[in-house]
């Protein structure tokens, strides 16, 4: 089945603890994407890779690290989560960037206290 | 600076009359345009797409239609069903080698039956 999965789904972690929200996609999509969802302020990317070794910025990467080291997978790092941080994390991927339609993950819910 | 607007947080219709989600951009750039659904727990899931090329596409119930002037894309669903109920995500890209993707904040959406 093609699909896009999140780990872990649900996490709860304290302040400056580094942790890693892992996404990997079955479709040998070369376009990756990580999305954060806050209420009132929609979806907003923080991070997109064209492929593999690949990566920039989206509209709110500050506090978020990725890579892209094998095209099936792209891990979003919190090298020291804040409370701000605390989201709706989704995954996406496409196999280009520009008229295919991303595949979104199921969700990682994160709460950072 | 919201580049992409959803001014409707929500709209309730009754089922199988038309519904008309209205979405309009700032960022003359953008010249791709895409709907998402998407329900409680799970990732958003594309709809409809259109290039800025055209002014309508259609597919099934959905259709899409592009007013490049005035900056405005609206989503029509007829018949209304009441698993349409969800919330929709208007979303754009620019050309060139921009390849973010910036998300309205979305429309719920609810079918009454």
């Amino acid at each position: 089945e093609a699909q896009v999965t999140q780990n872990p789904r649900y996490l709860i972690t304290v302040t400056g603890k580094k942790l890693t929200v892992t996404c990997s996609q079955n479709m040998n999509h070369e376009y990756m994407s990580w999305y954060r969802q806050d209420p009132g302020l929609g979806l907003r990317q923080i991070y997109y890779s064209m492929n593999v070794e690949v990566t920039d910025k989206g509209d709110v990467p500050e506090g978020y690290k990725v890579s892209r080291k094998e095209k099936r997978n792209f891990p979003l790092i919190l090298e020291s989560p804040s409370p701000n941080q605390t989201s709706l994390y989704f995954c996406a991927s496409s196999l280009s960037a520009r008229t295919d339609t991303q595949y979104f993950g199921p969700g990682t819910r994160l709460t950072v206290l | 600076d919201q580049q992409v607007k959803q001014n409707s947080p929500s709209l309730s219709v009754q089922e199988g009359r038309i519904s008309i989600l209205n979405c309009d951009y700032t960022n003359s750039m953008f010249d791709y345009f895409l709907w998402y659904k998407k329900y409680p727990a799970e990732g958003p899931t594309f709809l409809i797409s259109i290039s800025s090329i055209k002014d309508k596409n259609e597919d099934g119930r959905f259709t899409v239609f592009l007013n490049k002037s005035a900056k405005h894309l609206s989503l029509h669903i007829v018949p209304s069903q009441p698993g349409d109920s969800a919330v929709y995500f208007c979303a754009a890209s620019a050309g060139g080698s921009n390849y973010k993707l910036t998300f309205g904040k979305g429309t719920l959406l609810t079918v009454n039956p």
